[in-house]
């Protein structure tokens, strides 16, 4: 597709349960970023992606959270025995390259809504 | 460690007004790039501009420009001849150059509703 796009746009799970959020980039694009954006709040940073490595996860919150890019493009974010606190939007960006050669333009989706009962 | 600061929570206008978002950030790098992101209702972040911090023009892009004050550590958005379609929640944000990517650290935003 043209943007980066992200299922499910929404989630409705229980306390205790696994998810896994998916994002897929714009082709082309080697820099992957996940973002977690709280209500009246901006987002933070979880996790960047180089290529199919995770070249910083130094944003995830804890061991519950874990994200992979296995061949360098879809992105899958997993979250493990879910809390009410990990109720927030998960927002998916990537870029042509991670540095600054370009624009500095991150492409963002459109997110994920999770919400844990 | 970084921080956007964006004191208006919102701020509500009417069409053809101009209005200014303020955005102050504390930083310890000597280098660094900020940046406003546009939010539509529909979710997704939309890139608005990059500025590095040994840059200080202003810039002027169609009704949107910027002021950015090292003196102050501030980097204000002004939209002049507000519309409709300005209405989102507009978000600062700032990054160290010396990660090679783009760590954002983002202010909580401010919520801009421009009415007819």
């Amino acid at each position: 597709g043209a943007g980066v796009s992200q299922t499910p746009s929404n989630k409705v799970t229980e306390k205790g349960k696994y998810v896994e959020l998916r994002c897929d980039p714009i082709s082309g694009h080697t820099a992957l970023y996940w973002y977690r954006q709280s209500l009246g709040q901006g987002p933070e940073f979880l996790i960047y992606f180089q290529g199919t490595g995770a070249a910083d996860d130094s944003g995830l919150p804890n061991d519950r959270f874990f994200a992979v890019r296995p061949e360098g493009s879809v992105s899958t974010l997993k979250i493990q025995r879910t809390e009410r606190g990990d109720s927030a939007v998960y927002l998916c960006a990537s870029s042509l390259n991670g540095g600054y050669a370009n624009t500095g333009e991150l492409f963002f989706g459109e997110g994920s809504r999770l919400t844990v009962l | 460690a970084q921080k956007v600061t964006q004191a208006q929570t919102e701020i509500s206008v009417v069409e053809k007004e101009d209005v200014t978002l303020d955005c102050v950030y504390e930083t310890r790098d000597t280098t660094y790039y900020l940046f406003w992101y546009k939010q539509p209702p529909s979710g997704e972040l939309v890139f608005l501009i990059r500025r590095n911090s040994f840059d200080e023009q202003n810039e002027i892009s169609g009704r949107y420009s910027w002021n950015f004050q090292k003196s102050t550590s501030s980097f204000n958005f002004t939209i002049t001849a507000s519309q409709v379609v300005d209405s989102a929640v507009y978000f600062c944000a700032l990054t160290p150059m010396n990660t090679g990517f783009q760590k954002l650290v983002f202010g909580t935003g401010t919520r801009l509703l421009v009415s007819p």
